[in-house]
């Protein structure tokens, strides 16, 4: 089956710095890579998400990057914000109908002051 | 605020015992998954439902059994609970067909498992 692997575990930057997560993913018919958002106590949001006939895609403050050769994918948060502290959780599938994700072990973000 | 209601939100079983866990989908989605999240990891797929019927599980044995209704709600029972079973049991809710937004999943707030 899938396995998807994410790095790095936690993750602190100063205010206003860039914080990138990476995942690498091993079934490559997999086909949609979705990025969560955490809060402590909270569901799992979706942040972003992309699909694997588009190479980047974004959304005012984040970007994710898809490599489907080097199986990876990549989440990119600018100018962060203390609110932007969370944990990330990165995902993949095989199909967009139905998903059955497949999720990595997650990214604590924290955002200092 | 997804639509996608939990319940309930915590519960202390013991080892042995049996739980039931219940979600009510959001409006116009008729398929349901069921995750597993350990503290401090991802959650893990354990099965989904789409009509009533069983669409895919994960690698969990059978004693993780569920249902799903005509409306759309959805169980999730858990028989002979064993210590590891304790973790946030996420339930969440899709469209089921094809289209751009059919893969966003929209997850309930969870159900908190304790099992002494």
């Amino acid at each position: 089956g899938e396995n998807v692997e994410q790095h790095p575990s936690t993750l602190s930057v100063q205010e206003g710095d860039s914080a990138v997560i990476k995942c690498t993913y091993s079934d490559s018919a997999s086909n949609y890579f979705p990025w969560y958002k955490q809060e402590l106590g909270k569901r799992p949001q979706l942040i972003i998400d992309i699909r694997s006939n588009v190479g980047e895609k974004k959304d005012q403050r984040i970007a994710v990057t898809l490599n489907k050769t080097a199986k990876h994918f990549s989440l990119h948060i600018t100018e962060t914000q203390p609110e932007d502290s969370a944990v990330y959780f990165c995902a993949a599938s095989i199909g967009a109908a139905g998903n059955k994700l497949t999720f990595g072990g997650g990214t604590r973000v924290l955002v200092k002051p | 605020e997804t639509g996608v209601t939990q319940s309930p939100t915590h519960l202390i079983k013991t080892r042995g015992q049996q739980v039931t866990l219940r979600c009510s989908s959001q409006s116009g989605h008729n398929t349901v998954s069921w995750y597993q999240q350990a503290l401090g990891q991802g959650p893990q797929f354990i099965f989904q439902y789409y009509r009533e019927e069983e669409n895919g599980r994960g690698n969990f044995p059978p004693r993780f059994s569920g249902l799903q209704f005509p409306n759309y709600s959805s169980e999730l029972n858990v028989n002979a609970l064993e210590l590891d079973d304790s973790a946030l049991y996420l339930c969440a809710t899709q469209p089921y067909g094809t289209g751009i937004n059919v893969g966003e999943l929209f997850f309930g707030e969870g159900s908190r498992l304790t099992v002494l």
